[in-house]
């Protein structure tokens, strides 16, 4: 059964770090390009990074470029952002979630998804 | 930018009855690259049919999706108790970014 677990979160305060984890399991991991995903308080699901399977290529929005890194370590099955430079709009539910389609030129289908972890930035 | 609007916005329904939902795009939607996804409070999003009408690894046959350029029905045959959940349509294509409607939520009547 395929399982993303993400955590890290928690509150920062502008300016701030945090650190976000997501450990994958029943798949193999190294395979599939990931992404991370935030949805903030009422509002819909904003794609925020992506990587692929080997860690070679790596998209950013634009509202996270510079202050966020993606990396993942596939011999631990796991996946990171790294948030620097934290902003009040950061403050969302992050996801982790896997793409089910990987080469160029594939459709981007997020098809397993973990429960979020919460950030919340805050003075 | 495809837009895409689904209705109704809520149906109210009892269990062992039959959901029909609608995703109605601005403009033709190539390849079928149309996702339905259901969503519960505290839970992780979970794909259902991608590709218009394929479901996804361990989706019960009971959901069924149909339809094709600007038009496409998510339908679940028989409502079972873990049904009652918001659900959103989703098109995916080769950009990153992500674009849904604004759901529709299946309620207990």
């Amino acid at each position: 059964e395929v399982q993303l677990v993400e955590s890290g979160g928690g509150l920062a305060q502008p300016g701030g770090s945090l650190r976000l984890s997501c450990a994958a399991s029943g798949f193999t991991f190294s395979s599939y390009g990931m992404n991370w995903v935030r949805q903030a308080p009422g509002t819909g699901l904003e794609w925020v990074s992506y990587i692929s399977g080997n860690g070679n290529t790596i998209y950013y929005a634009d509202s996270v470029k510079g202050r966020f890194t993606i990396s993942r370590d596939n011999a631990e099955n796991s996946l990171y952002l790294q948030m620097n430079s934290l902003r009040d709009e950061d403050t969302a539910l992050y996801y982790c979630a896997r793409d089910r389609f990987s080469g160029y030129g594939s459709p981007r289908l997020r098809d397993y998804w973990g429960q979020g972890t919460l950030v919340t930035v805050s003075s | 930018e495809i837009v895409l609007t689904q209705s109704p916005g809520t149906l109210s329904l009892s269990p062992g009855e039959r959901a029909t939902l609608s995703c109605r795009a601005s403009q033709t939607i190539s390849n079928n690259y149309l996702a339905w996804y259901q969503r519960k409070p505290g839970q992780a999003p979970r794909l259902l049919i991608y590709g218009a009408s394929s479901r996804a690894t361990g989706i019960p046959d009971r959901f069924s999706g149909s339809g094709s350029g600007t038009d496409f029905t998510l339908t679940i045959t028989r409502l079972e108790p873990e049904d009652f959940a918001v659900y959103y349509c989703q098109h995916y294509g080769s950009s990153l970014t992500l674009t849904f409607g604004g759901g529709t939520k299946v309620e207990i009547k």
